[in-house]
């Protein structure tokens, strides 16, 4: 299985919003509504962000959503700020009950 | 509050068996509502997932690891096991055991390096 592809970085000013986009197949993005996100911050364990598309855990602030659209999904972040600067991650669960993660964008905050 | 502990040795010579547990504390593996699961990250590189087991002990495995891949699970002591045979120093990666509701992954451990290496 392939990794879903995502930008390598997006970069974003502070109250900007940004959007960054996982593209995946027919297998597996575009057949499940099983599409995750999780930020994750230099030398920490991954923080699930969004689930099942575009759901919210308990604690995680409304600046982020998520949507997909076919194959691709997207997280976007409104109201930047300078604690979203991390790493982002897409996952997905595949046709093979197995999941596939994305390959990852750095978010920078200008 | 549940949490999950990787542990394990740190160092692991290429071509033998890398073993790690993963402790639940604060809730049940014997829970029908969940799955656990491992993913690993070399550094500086990404996640890759690499198995999840249920507490009856069906396994889900990645199939470019599959060949070299065992997890089980002991609900006796709340744990649950990765084996890694024959790894290389491709292997060396930050590893992370995770509860899986239905699809995603929730919480995390706080991850364990394992270096491979003579």
């Amino acid at each position: 299985q392939s990794a879903l592809t995502q930008p390598a970085s997006v970069s974003g000013s502070p109250g900007q919003s940004i959007t960054i986009s996982c593209t995946g197949t027919s297998s597996d993005v575009g057949n499940y509504d099983y599409v995750s996100w999780y930020q994750q911050h230099p030398g920490k364990a991954p923080k699930l962000m969004i689930y099942d598309v575009s759901n919210r855990p308990s604690g995680v602030s409304n600046r982020f959503s998520g949507s997909k659209a076919g194959n691709t999904a997207s997280l976007t972040i409104s109201g930047l700020q300078a604690e979203d600067e991390a790493d982002y991650y897409c996952s997905s669960y595949t046709s093979s009950i197995t999941y596939v993660f994305g390959t990852g964008t750095k978010v920078t905050v200008l | 509050q549940l949490q999950l502990q990787e542990s394990g040795p740190g160092l692991v010579r290429p071509s033998e068996t890398l073993s790690l547990t993963c402790t639940v504390s604060g809730g049940s593996i014997s829970s029908s509502t969940y799955f656990w699961g491992w993913i690993r990250q070399p550094p500086g590189k990404g996640l890759e997932w690499i198995g999840t087991v249920y507490y009856s002990g069906s396994t889900y495995y990645n199939p470019s690891l599959k060949s070299r891949v065992t997890i089980s699970v002991d609900t006796s002591k709340n744990q649950f096991s990765l084996k890694l045979s024959s790894v290389t120093a491709a292997d060396t990666a930050v590893y992370y055991c995770a509860r899986v509701p239905s699809g995603f992954f929730d919480y995390w451990g706080q991850g364990t390096l394992v270096t491979v290496s003579s």
